[in-house]
């Protein structure tokens, strides 16, 4: 079976420190980009960061950058989000997702595997 | 970035019904749009990649298509188990961007 498994999410206080990992089992970890989304309380999807299969080429939405890092450990089949500086807009679940396609693209597509989601809470 | 706008935010319909979600991009983004459905408390669920492409697994009702920068998602008769939000994203660039999400209701 084809799984995302997050963890590592929970409650942190503002300019606090959390990382998130996300285990892949099923399929060939190293060949499929990757991206972290995540979803507010009550809103709508957004789409966090991404990395490549080799690990080479990342991008950030422009809300995390210089605080969240990517990254990835192919041989451990794992996906990581360091996230450092966190704010109370940072509250939400954050899902890890895989790229539909095993070829490297170089940007994110279309995800086609999600995990069940990581709540993260930012609040004193 | 592209600004991805949903519509209707909100729709009720029966069991039965067809049901169109429209979705325009702020600029071209060729056929760089995906269509996803999400229920409560369930991650998103990948229905319709590159416009029109029906994902593995998902039943024949669904349907995608574009017209320069309006994209729409077509359920042909609607069914209990489509009753959810559904979003679109594109992916012709960084930053992806979701539409708003439209909600799905029973009437």
């Amino acid at each position: 079976e084809v799984k995302l498994e997050e963890s590592g999410g929970g409650l942190v206080q503002p300019g606090g420190s959390l990382r998130l990992s996300c285990a892949a089992s099923g399929f060939t970890f190293r060949s499929y980009e990757m991206n972290w989304v995540r979803q507010a309380p009550g809103k709508g999807l957004e789409w966090v960061s991404y990395i490549s299969s080799s690990g080479n080429t990342i991008y950030d939405a422009d809300s995390v950058k210089g605080r969240f890092t990517i990254s990835r450990d192919n041989a451990k089949n794992s996906l990581y989000l360091q996230m450092n500086s966190l704010r109370a807009e940072d509250t939400a679940v954050y899902y890890c997702t895989r790229d539909r396609s095993p070829e490297e693209m170089g940007t994110p597509q279309a995800f086609d595997i999600w995990g069940q989601g990581t709540m993260v809470t930012v609040s004193p | 970035d592209i600004q991805m706008t949903q519509s209707p935010s909100s729709l009720s319909a029966s069991v039965g019904d067809r049901v169109t979600i429209t979705c325009r991009a702020s600029q071209s983004i060729n056929n760089c749009l995906n269509w996803y459905q999400q229920k409560p408390g369930k991650a998103p669920k990948l229905l319709i990649y590159a416009a029109s492409s029906l994902q593995s697994g998902v039943p024949s009702r669904f349907s995608g298509r574009m017209s320069g920068t309006d994209f729409t998602l077509t359920i042909s008769s609607l069914q209990p188990e489509d009753f959810a939000t559904y979003y679109c994203q594109q992916s012709y660039s960084t930053p992806l961007t979701f539409g708003g999400g439209t909600k799905v209701e029973i009437k």
